[in-house]
Parts: C-alpha cells; sequence; structure tokens
C-alpha cells in the first residue's frame, strides 16, 4: 500500500490519440505532485498542485499536457497528440501525513506506438 | 544541467558486506535529502532522509550521512541482503515553494549471495 492509487498500470496508445492518467491519494493531502521518469534517469518534475490550484509547471510540460486538481483530492494528466518522446512512466506522488518523505504510486508506464 | 549527481551507475556488492551510494550536489539551496529505491515497473519507495540541519541519519540498517560543505551524501546499507537488489535514486529539495524533488540518475545495486 503506497497511499496512491494510479490507473491505468500501463497503458499503448497509437502516436495523435489522447490520453488520461489518473492519480488518488489514499488519504487527502494538500500537496500532490506528478513526475515522469524515462529510461536510465531519476523521475523529473512535471507539476504540482496545492490543492486545486496547479502552482508550478515544468518546462518539460509542453501545450499538449494539461493537468487538474478537481476538489483537490485526485488528479488527471492528459496528453494530446501523444508522440513517442512522451514514452514514460508517469508517477504521483504526495507527502507522507505525520512522516518524512514523499509517497509515490506505482506510476502509470506509457507506450506510444 | 544536472543539479544532483549520482556518478556510479552500478554498484555490486557481497551480501553481509556494506553498500555505500554517493550522491552530490551543486544547488546550495537543497536542504532536505531523501533516498529512495526502485523496482523495475514499481514507483519510487521512500528509504530515509535527512535535513540540513544533520550530519546523520539512522533508520536500521540504512545510514545517511551528509556533508553539507563538499556537497555530498551517501547511503549506507549494512548488512546487504539480496533483497536490497534495486535502484536506489538520491533526491534533493529547498524546503518551502513547492518542495519539489530533484533526483539523480540513480544507482542500480546488486547484492550477490
Amino acid at each position: 500500500d503506497t497511499g496512491v492509487s494510479q490507473d491505468p498500470r500501463h497503458k499503448i496508445t497509437k502516436r495523435g490519440q489522447n490520453v488520461t492518467f489518473r492519480c488518488d491519494p489514499i488519504s487527502e493531502h494538500n500537496r500532490l505532485y506528478w513526475y515522469r521518469q524515462t529510461l536510465g534517469q531519476g523521475p523529473e518534475f512535471l507539476t504540482y498542485f496545492q490543492n486545486e490550484a496547479q502552482l508550478e509547471k515544468s518546462r518539460l510540460l509542453s501545450d499538449r499536457f494539461s493537468a487538474e486538481r478537481p476538489k483537490g483530492s485526485f488528479s488527471t494528466l492528459e496528453i494530446q497528440r501523444t508522440e513517442q518522446g512522451d514514452s514514460a512512466m508517469y508517477l504521483c506522488a504526495t507527502p507522507w501525513k505525520g512522516r518524512d518523505g514523499y509517497t509515490f504510486g506505482s506510476g502509470t508506464r506509457l507506450t506510444v506506438v | 544541467d544536472q543539479q544532483v549527481k549520482q556518478n556510479s551507475p552500478s554498484l555490486s556488492v557481497q551480501e553481509g558486506r556494506i553498500s555505500i551510494l554517493n550522491c552530490d550536489y551543486t544547488n546550495s539551496m537543497f536542504d532536505y535529502f531523501l533516498w529512495y529505491k526502485k523496482y523495475p515497473a514499481e514507483g519510487p519507495t521512500f528509504l530515509i532522509s535527512i535535513s540540513s540541519i544533520k550530519d546523520k541519519n539512522e533508520d536500521g540498517r540504512f545510514t545517511v550521512f551528509l556533508n553539507k560543505s563538499a556537497k555530498h551524501l551517501s547511503l549506507h546499507i549494512v548488512p546487504s541482503q539480496p533483497g536490497d537488489s534495486a535502484v536506489y535514486f538520491c533526491a534533493a529539495t529547498p524546503q518551502g515553494g513547492s518542495e519539489k524533488l530533484v533526483f539523480g540518475k540513480g544507482t542500480k545495486l546488486t547484492v550477490n549471495p
């Protein structure tokens, strides 16, 4: 139990299609993060929410990417007109409640063919 | 510009011996450091953290050392076990603001029985 649930675990899509991922923190926290990890790299920050407000976006987040966190609970990340370079693992994280560190979900592995 | 560097892509040790994983950082604003362990197809799992006001933090078999003047931290695992075989990521963040994590590229640890 990681404290963060991500759906789907795997997604294979054709180039040019739109995809949407969902992140559900098990316990509510006002902060929620999205990261992306590609082969041979560490996770890279994409965007950050404080409650429902998206407060910071990485330059990695092109205009084809959009993220939302309605009501400050679950979050969605949508990629429009997917490209092969979008193939990666997309990770969601929130701070632990009452503990140090951040808990990550198991991620969504996106493959664009 | 890699702000968090893990210069050893891989490390192999014998079961029962000490594993030492190293991490260097360049951003003086970082003041909170974390180590994560990651298995393939899973999200990172939090191991241990350290604040810049400390130089050592222990949790069971895991100890993290921080040398602020050298901008260097290390993770010691003793005794190493085969189940410790995974990729280990060092991450850093400045406290305040988004507190987003900046990750190194990881070190793949193999513990041989």
